[in-house]
């Protein structure tokens, strides 16, 4: 069961704390990608990173961070600022380019607000 | 904007009945379009894309650019068909990501 490891499994967090969510993959994709998934909503954008050191917002970036230091490590913070965080997140990778759109999804973070 | 829509959050149908899963999308640029498929307990994969025009445990899904849909279909379902679907979109040659759709539950009954 390799290819992405999303950690932990669930998450807690406190008001006005500020959490990070891991994703670690071991498939040498060159892009990685956080969403969010919402009952009823499907999934939704909300960082991309199609090289190290690079990345672009999606289409509900604000209240969240990422880094890409690492080719296989895209680790996303989720802020004090994100006002209703509670939800289920997915980190997926692809190769890039024309392959762009064949990605891999892990096991997903379950967000909680206590 | 490129959106996608899905009608139907959940869809049953009997074992070995016909099944169709809907999909319309909005763009007006030469869009590229997938299934994607989460079964109980697994991961969220790629079940097929329009342009390998290829079927894939029996479903398949043709492109209709007049009507811009993206139709699922499989003649004859199985139980084991019983997943969450989405249908999703990106834009041909573009560094957009995929655009998904809020998903269809199909559970099929024995």
């Amino acid at each position: 069961d390799g290819g992405i490891t999303q950690s932990p499994k669930y998450l807690f967090r406190k008001e006005g704390q500020n959490v990070t969510l891991s994703c670690e993959q071991n498939l040498n994709h060159d892009a990685m990608y956080w969403y969010r998934q919402d009952p009823g909503q499907g999934l939704r954008l909300i960082y991309y990173s199609q090289i190290v050191n690079d990345f672009q917002k999606g289409d509900i970036a604000e209240g969240y961070s990422v880094s890409r230091e690492k080719k296989e490590s895209f680790p996303l913070t989720v802020t004090s600022a994100q006002k209703n965080p509670t939800a289920f997140y997915l980190c997926a990778s692809s190769r890039g380019g024309e392959a762009k759109n064949i990605q891999y999804f892990g096991a997903g973070t379950r967000l909680s607000v206590l | 904007a490129q959106r996608v829509t899905q009608p139907e959050k959940l869809l049953s149908v009997f074992k070995g009945a016909p099944v169709e899963l809907k999909c319309n999308y909005s763009y007006s640029g030469s869009p590229e379009l997938f299934w994607y498929v989460q079964y109980s307990r697994q991961r969220l994969q790629l079940l097929l894309r329009h342009i390998s025009r290829e079927s894939i445990k029996g479903f398949t899904a043709d492109l209709n650019k007049g009507e811009t849909s993206f139709h699922l279909k499989k003649p004859f379902a199985q139980e084991e068909d019983s997943a969450m679907y989405y249908c999703a979109l990106s834009s041909l040659g573009s560094a957009r990501q995929l655009t998904f759709g809020s998903g269809t539950q199909l559970t099929v009954l024995p």
